[in-house]
């Protein structure tokens, strides 16, 4: 699986946008970016995952830059309640496990 | 809820002692994964189960642990002759095998070695 890289920490204003980027230079065509969060003591949380095309949910967003070496998730409103670590994976969908990197410490401050 | 559970949530013990910890995965998942969490890391794979069969272990996994899903359904993890070094987060994953899988985690059992 390729390595991905993020900023260990960010903080964002409640209300606003937090936007958590994620550089995978090495990503493969058939490699999905898939997001995951951890709030403490828990276990990881899906978030949402694309290939290729920008996706969103009822929790985010991802944009994926269109050479793909890239990709931002998007909290358009953050609340406190979105303080957690965030990983950024990319895997070979269906080819078992998932490699986490270190991830980013969100902090959502009133 | 039809989550991901795991069985205990917290376990202490003693450094030399064996200890078994359970997962059972949403119900019509086929895959189903073991990594383990310290402090400030990211979770790091330690096995996967499609079915009853382990297809991948890794070399985080001594001899000292093994993993059964022995129905296809809830899977054990058990170390035995504990050490210091095996306190972590032991996390499970399950998921459906399919050309886009996603993985979903439980909430982990927390494992403290004295």
């Amino acid at each position: 699986d390729a390595k991905t890289t993020q900023p260990p920490s960010m903080d964002c204003a409640e209300g606003r946008a937090a936007n958590l980027p994620c550089n995978h230079s090495t990503i493969s065509g058939n490699e999905y970016v898939y997001w995951y969060r951890q709030i403490h003591s828990q276990g990881p949380q899906y978030i949402i995952h694309g290939l290729k095309n920008n996706e969103t949910n009822e929790m985010a967003s991802l944009i994926i830059t269109e050479d793909r070496k890239s990709s931002t998730l998007i909290l358009p409103h953050a609340t406190l309640r979105d303080t957690a670590v965030y990983y950024c994976i990319v895997r070979v969908t269906n080819a078992g496990k998932s490699t986490f990197g270190d991830g980013t410490t969100l902090t959502v401050k009133p | 809820d039809t989550g991901v559970s795991q069985n205990p949530r917290h376990k202490i013990t003693k450094r030399g002692q064996n200890v078994t910890f359970r997962c059972d995965p949403i119900s019509e998942h086929n895959r189903l994964y073991w990594y383990r969490q310290t402090l400030g890391q990211g979770p790091e794979f330690l096995t996967y189960f499609q079915n009853e069969a382990q297809l991948e272990k890794s070399r985080l996994l001594s001899d000292r642990f093994s993993a059964e899903r022995p129905k296809g359904s809830f899977s054990t993890l058990e170390i035995q002759r504990t050490e210091q070094g095996d306190s972590a987060m032991y996390l499970c994953a399950s998921s459906l095998a399919g050309y886009v899988e996603t993985q979903y985690f439980g909430p982990g059992t927390r494992l403290l070695v004295l």
